[in-house]
């Protein structure tokens, strides 16, 4: 299974700070990377798909870059509705397996 | 509007099994891959267990084989979940998800609210 490696695994940032989350895969995964948002009580949601590509209805301030094994998740401004922990997920092979998840807080 | 409800969670003693159940509208489970994705106290999210649209594809991580089995009923358009012989570890919120390929991509497009299965005695 392909191994993933996010970092930090939790970062305190305030509301409007830009914030960045990085993610590594253990093999190229092509940019067959996702990232998912997931609240307390709540199902998961996907945010962007394919390291760059914008899920329907998910606000532009979320913006994803990366190729080979190495990724990036940036808010590029904090919103409240944004505290969160966030995963990346590879999508190159099965099982998909995710990262360690990034907790986003005040 | 798609919706994944997973359901049959709940308090059991080791060695004791679960049925869960994942029931999906706006959305046939038939013609999709499905995975079962777990998330333990204070960890990350960890898939449990997948199977494809005609069932000929079925795989279970390794801390699973042997004592999980996933199913699905078309009718009824429902992801089953038969967990036998708990252990503790196995105590986290269940999510049953769809991995969909959209535009050249794959993505856990839609997922339930989860269900929370304890084993404590």
């Amino acid at each position: 299974d392909i191994q993933m490696t996010q970092s930090p695994s939790s970062l305190s940032a305030s509301v409007g700070d830009r914030v960045t989350i990085t993610c590594r895969a253990s093999q190229s995964i092509d940019s067959f990377l996702n990232w998912y948002q997931h609240k307390p009580g709540k199902a998961p949601n996907l945010l962007i798909y394919g390291a760059s590509r914008l899920q329907s209805g998910v606000p532009s301030r979320f913006s994803g870059s990366g190729s080979g094994t190495d990724y990036t998740l940036t808010i590029s401004s904090l919103q409240p509705e944004d505290f969160a922990t966030y995963y990346c997920q590879q999508s190159y092979s099965a099982p998909r397996t995710f990262g360690q998840g990034t907790k986003v807080e005040i | 509007e798609v919706q994944l409800v997973e359901s049959g969670g709940g308090l059991v003693q080791p060695g004791e099994s679960l049925r869960l159940s994942c029931a999906a509208s706006g959305i046939t489970l038939s013609s999709s891959w499905m995975y079962w994705v777990r998330q333990a106290p204070g960890k990350g999210l960890v898939w449990v267990s997948r199977i494809n649209g005609d069932e000929s594809i079925i795989k279970y991580a390794d801390s699973v084989k042997g004592r999980f089995t996933i199913s699905r009923d078309n009718a009824k358009n429902t992801l089953y979940l038969q967990m036998d012989s708990l252990r503790a570890e196995d105590t986290a919120v269940y999510y049953c998800a769809r991995d969909e390929f959209n535009g050249g991509w794959f993505a856990f497009d839609f997922w339930g609210q989860g269900t929370l299965v304890t084993v404590s005695s």
